[in-house]
This record gives structure tokens, sequence and C-alpha cells, in this order.
């Protein structure tokens, strides 16, 4: 069974913090994708992420594939209000087969 | 272009029934997955379809099947609900490949 584990599970700063989220398994995906997701609704996609080392740029938000393609950050510099949510990663193993993460849970304090 | 839809929001089942619950993907999508999300578990591959055929399934018992139509819209069903199928169940279309859009859910609770 693939497992993609979080961390940190919970996470409740203060705006204008910074914060990194690690997505870590012992298998290797082809693809790895970072959602949101906020109450009453479903997750919504931040970004892929396909080749080892990547590194992708969204804003305020920082994406990094391992180099071997097992584990990926999410770092997020000066966070608002507006970032609170359920932040997913999610691997790809077949088709549109998505094991996801176990979840980290921000909250941004005005 | 309108989202993938999901019907109903909401649903309270008793045990033993059954229940099923549509998703209608966006236009042209021709792939749709469904997923279970509940807190314990988080959220759980159960199967997709495109073009009317299962291509892939996830590891749940033979109670939870799907099936889809030619105009892509799908169907879960759940026979034989117990306590632990409450959960939200999400839907995903997508063209066949690539980027998968999620739908807002079915809220199902069993007593």
């Amino acid at each position: 069974t693939q497992l993609l584990e979080q961390s940190p599970q919970f996470l409740s700063i203060q705006e204008g913090e910074n914060l990194t989220v690690y997505c870590n398994s012992s298998s290797v995906f082809s693809s790895l994708q970072w959602y949101r997701q906020e109450p009453g609704e479903g997750p919504v996609l931040l970004v892929t992420v396909v080749t080892g080392g990547e590194v992708k740029k969204l804003k305020r938000l920082t994406f990094q594939f391992g180099d071997a393609r097992k584990d990926s950050s999410l770092h997020i510099t000066a966070a608002q209000p507006g970032d609170t949510g359920l932040y997913l990663c999610a691997g790809e193993t077949g088709f549109q087969k998505l094991v996801f993460g176990t979840g980290t849970r921000l909250l941004v304090s005005p | 272009k309108a989202g993938v839809t999901q019907t109903p929001r909401y649903l309270i089942k008793t045990r033993g029934q059954q229940v099923t619950l549509s998703c209608s993907p966006i236009s042209g999508h021709r792939s749709v997955s469904w997923y279970q999300q509940t807190p314990g578990q988080g959220l759980q591959f159960l199967f997709e379809y495109f073009s009317e055929t299962q291509r892939n399934k996830g590891n749940f018992p033979g109670r939870f099947s799907g099936r889809q139509f030619s105009n892509s819209r799908s169907e879960m069903n759940v026979s034989t609900l117990e306590l632990g199928d409450s959960a939200l169940y999400l839907c995903a279309s997508s063209p066949g490949q690539g980027e998968q859009f999620f739908g807002p859910g079915t809220r199902l609770t069993v007593l």
C-alpha cells in the first residue's frame, strides 16, 4: 500500500509568518499534486510537479518535488488568513487514481 | 463552463439501506473518479470510469459499486449501509488524464 505522510497535521500561525508542509512517502510517484480544500467544498488543485528536483512557484507558495520523486514540500511565505484550509498532497498511481496524503490543517489568524 | 455537480448534497440514511449518489462531470470530460473522505481515513480512491468502462478500482468492499452513462454522468451505489459509511463522497472529472476537477461532494450520514 502506498502511503503519503504529511507533517505537521495541524498548524496555527499568525498572519505574516512563514510555514512549510512536508509530504513523504517510501514510494516513487510519476507526479505529485497539491490541493487545498475548504469546508463544504471539494479539493482544488494548486500545482502538479513531475520532474525530480522541480520547484514551482505560485505567488507566495513554493512547491518542491524531491530528487527521488518520493517527497515534496509546500512553503508559504507571509501567510494570510485566506490561506486557511486543508492542504493535501496526492500521488498518481494509475489511471486517474490518486493516493492522498494525511492532510495538513492550516489556520492563519489575523 | 459549469463545474462538477453532485446530487444530492446531503443525505441521511439508516443502517441496512442502500443509496445512490450522482455526479455530472464538466462538459467534454469523459473520466469520472469517486473518492470517500472521512476524518479517520482521509481521502480514499473508490473507482474511476472512462467512457462507461471502469479503468481502476480501490480497496473497497463489493457493497460499493458504480457506473457511467454514455453522457459521462456517473452514479455510485452503496448497498447495505453501515455506520462506517458515513462520509463525504467526492467525484472528480477530467478529460481522461491530467488534472482532475472535484465537485463539492455529497455528505452521507448513516444512522
